[in-house]
């Protein structure tokens, strides 16, 4: 059974540091998601990565995947309050006949000024 | 272009009514997926439709829990006697093949 776990679940940060999210699963995937969720609104998707080495950026928010290590990382570049969100990571198995996203914790991020 | 809709946005039901949630895809999406968000349980997958069929129902939680996708769009999940733990955001997804899930705006579903 495919599981996927994110860390960490709750992150403060200043306004300008850097910082990381990591999101690890269990099994081989095809494919993996990132998504932000503002409070009382529903899932935006964020990057879609395909393939074992592959980096995504836009604006202050960069992605990768690592297939080998069944790891992907959410990199925060010079944070600003509107980045405040919480951030899924969702794993696919393309392998039989489901499509379905297997989502992580979340991690709720609250950037400071 | 326009994305999914949803509705309704909220439903509040007594315990042990039937209840159904109607999603309409983003035109020319063949994919459609049901999944809920609750406190406790967090983001879970429900089902997965491949135009009409549905080749994967392993998320249904009980047989209370059914959902059919006519015409290849419109998809409607419906919960048969309703109980408190169904309380949650239910939300649909659609997709072109092997391309990013888009979720619609979900339906607050609150049992008393």
């Amino acid at each position: 059974e495919l599981k996927v776990e994110q860390n960490p679940l709750f992150l403060s940060m200043q306004e300008g540091k850097n910082y990381t999210i990591y999101c690890n699963y269990s099994t081989t995937s095809d494919r993996l998601y990132w998504y932000r969720q503002d409070p009382g609104k529903s899932l935006e998707s964020l990057f879609v990565l395909l393939s074992n080495g592959a980096v995504k950026q836009e604006g202050r928010l960069m992605a990768s995947l690592d297939t080998k290590a069944r790891l992907s990382t959410l990199h925060i570049t010079a944070a600003v309050h509107d980045l405040s969100a919480t951030y899924f990571c969702a794993v696919a198995n393309y392998g039989g006949a489901t499509n379905k996203l297997i989502f992580g914790t979340g991690t709720l991020l609250a950037v400071q000024p | 272009g326009a994305g999914v809709s949803q509705s309704p946005s909220n439903k509040v039901t007594e315990k042990g009514k039937d209840v159904e949630l109607r999603c309409d895809p983003i035109s020319g999406h063949t994919a459609l997926y049901w999944y809920r968000q609750s406190l406790g349980q967090g983001l879970e997958f429900l089902i997965y439709f491949q135009g009409n069929s549905a080749p994967d129902k392993s998320g249904l939680p009980s047989d209370r829990f059914s959902a059919e996708r006519t015409g290849g769009s419109v998809s409607t999940l419906t919960i048969q006697r309703t109980q408190q733990e169904d309380s949650a955001v239910y939300l649909c997804a659609s997709s072109s093949p092997n391309q990013a899930q888009y979720f619609g705006p979900g339906t607050r579903l609150t049992v008393t």
